[in-house]
């Protein structure tokens, strides 16, 4: 089957602006977690979903902030007000179930301009 | 407070040489590691796991090692190719936290 897939590869987007970044995990796969990574630099975790347990979100960095993930499956994480320190390549993963290997997306690298 | 970090930034080795990547957790509760291979341009791949009831496991080409006593991991590349370059990564999964990567390039 598919691996994880992430929309859009590249986003360009003006400083102050919403962004919206999608992910589709493997199908079956009840854990997705969000992930960003700055050039050069390791991943930093940011939102950890479980099933329909309440999502851990203790990485998010501010409340512009947020992810949902409907149905169990497609998630998305939006960015409100944009800021150039956001700019940075934002990685999904899935897990079958947590405590289990994760699958990574390609990821979408985000430009705030 | 907890974490997970990796010993060198980067390593450099000659192809045919072995490789060793060392990584230090905090969280003694964790009892599930996994080490991850990141290409250039891509999103990190499973290499190998390990779980807190074992010290060792081997792979294909690589072997982890795990010593709760001093909460440390490495991970072992038998006859490193250059295909093997990329950053590699260490996690304990128990809270999703990453270490920050080693680079290992491997000279022909």
């Amino acid at each position: 089957g598919a691996g994880v897939s992430q929309s859009p590869s590249n986003k360009v987007t003006e400083k102050g602006k919403d962004v919206e970044l999608r992910c589709d995990p493997i199908s079956g796969h009840t854990a997705l977690y969000w992930y960003r990574q700055s050039l050069g630099q390791g991943l930093e975790f940011l939102i950890y979903f479980q099933g329909n347990s309440a999502p851990d979100k203790s990485g998010l960095p501010s409340d512009r902030f947020s992810a949902e993930r409907t149905g169990g499956s497609v998630s998305t994480l939006t960015i409100q007000r944009t800021q150039q320190e956001d700019s940075a390549v934002y990685l999904c993963a899935s897990s079958f179930r947590s405590l289990h290997e994760q699958y990574f997306g390609p990821g979408t690298r985000l430009t705030v301009t | 407070g907890e974490s997970v970090g990796l010993h060198l930034p980067t390593l450099s080795v000659q192809e045919g040489d072995n490789s060793i990547i060392n990584c230090a957790y905090s969280n003694s509760a964790s009892d599930y590691f996994i080490w991850y291979k990141q290409e250039s341009g891509k999103g990190p791949q499973f290499i190998i796991d390990i779980r807190s009831n074992m010290d060792k496991r081997q792979g294909q080409r690589v072997t982890v090692l795990l010593n709760k006593t001093v909460k440390h991991l490495s991970l072992q590349i038998a006859a490193t190719q250059p295909g093997d370059s990329a950053v590699y990564f260490c996690a304990e999964n128990r809270n999703m936290r990453f270490g920050a990567g080693t680079r290992l390039t491997v000279k022909p």
